[in-house]
């Protein structure tokens, strides 16, 4: 089946203390990202990568940390996390945007609910 | 920077009644596309729209994009309760990779 997996699905943590969500897509995508979601803010870029080795950031990077050392994964970091990082997180991949100059439908993860108190 | 308006944040209607949402970008967007996420759910992708003035319809669902490719709507005709959720749309512009998100609009529908 195709799809995209987070974990933790949920995690409470307190601030300063490094974490890392993990992101995994089994579609053989090149593009991947993470977004956080809040009321009334809808979804927010943080990164996105469009291939291995590729990285950019998107609209609120700060405190956070991408990586994209194998197509598949693309694991979001918090060194140190503070309690504004409390959201809902997203990853999504979806097929090169690169090769094509176009757009393709993004398939969503679960989602991980992050609490930094 | 570059934003993407949504409007409503909220709509209540009966069941049967219609509905849309509007987005608005200030610079021209290469394509949008529109989700749907449930309550407690994960985005999903409903359609894409490319071309400037271009309409697509999915059974009750009809998708708009803008001649000029700034503005884009949805409308549902004679919603059911298995509509209720939010709705986004989402903007790339050209030359970018980066994909702007509205900040939806969550639809109650009332049976």
């Amino acid at each position: 089946e195709a799809q995209v997996t987070q974990n933790p699905r949920y995690l409470i943590t307190v601030t300063g203390k490094k974490l890392t969500v993990t992101c995994s897509q089994n579609m053989n995508h090149e593009y991947m990202s993470w977004y956080r979601q809040d009321p009334g803010l809808g979804l927010r870029q943080i990164y996105y990568s469009m291939n291995v080795e590729v990285t950019d950031k998107g609209d609120v990077p700060e405190g956070y940390k991408v990586s994209r050392k194998e197509k598949r994964n693309f694991p979001l970091i918090l060194e140190s996390p503070s309690p504004n990082q409390t959201s809902l997180y997203f990853c999504a991949s979806s097929l090169s945007v690169v090769t094509s100059g176009s757009s393709y439908e993004q398939y969503f993860g679960p989602g991980t609910r992050l609490t930094v108190t | 920077g570059q934003q993407v308006m949504q409007i409503p944040q909220y709509q209540h209607v009966q069941e049967g009644e219609d509905f849309t949402t509007y987005c608005n970008s200030s610079t021209t967007l290469s394509n949008i596309q529109w989700y749907k996420q449930r309550p407690g759910g994960h985005p999903v992708f409903l359609i894409q729209l490319v071309k400037s003035g271009e309409v697509k319809k999915q059974k009750r669902l009809t998708f708009q994009f803008g001649e000029a490719k700034k503005n884009s709507s949805l409308h549902i005709t004679a919603t059911q309760t298995t509509d209720v959720g939010t709705y986004f749309c989402a903007g790339s512009y050209t030359g970018g990779f980066k994909t702007i998100f509205g900040a939806g609009t969550r639809l109650f529908v009332k049976a």
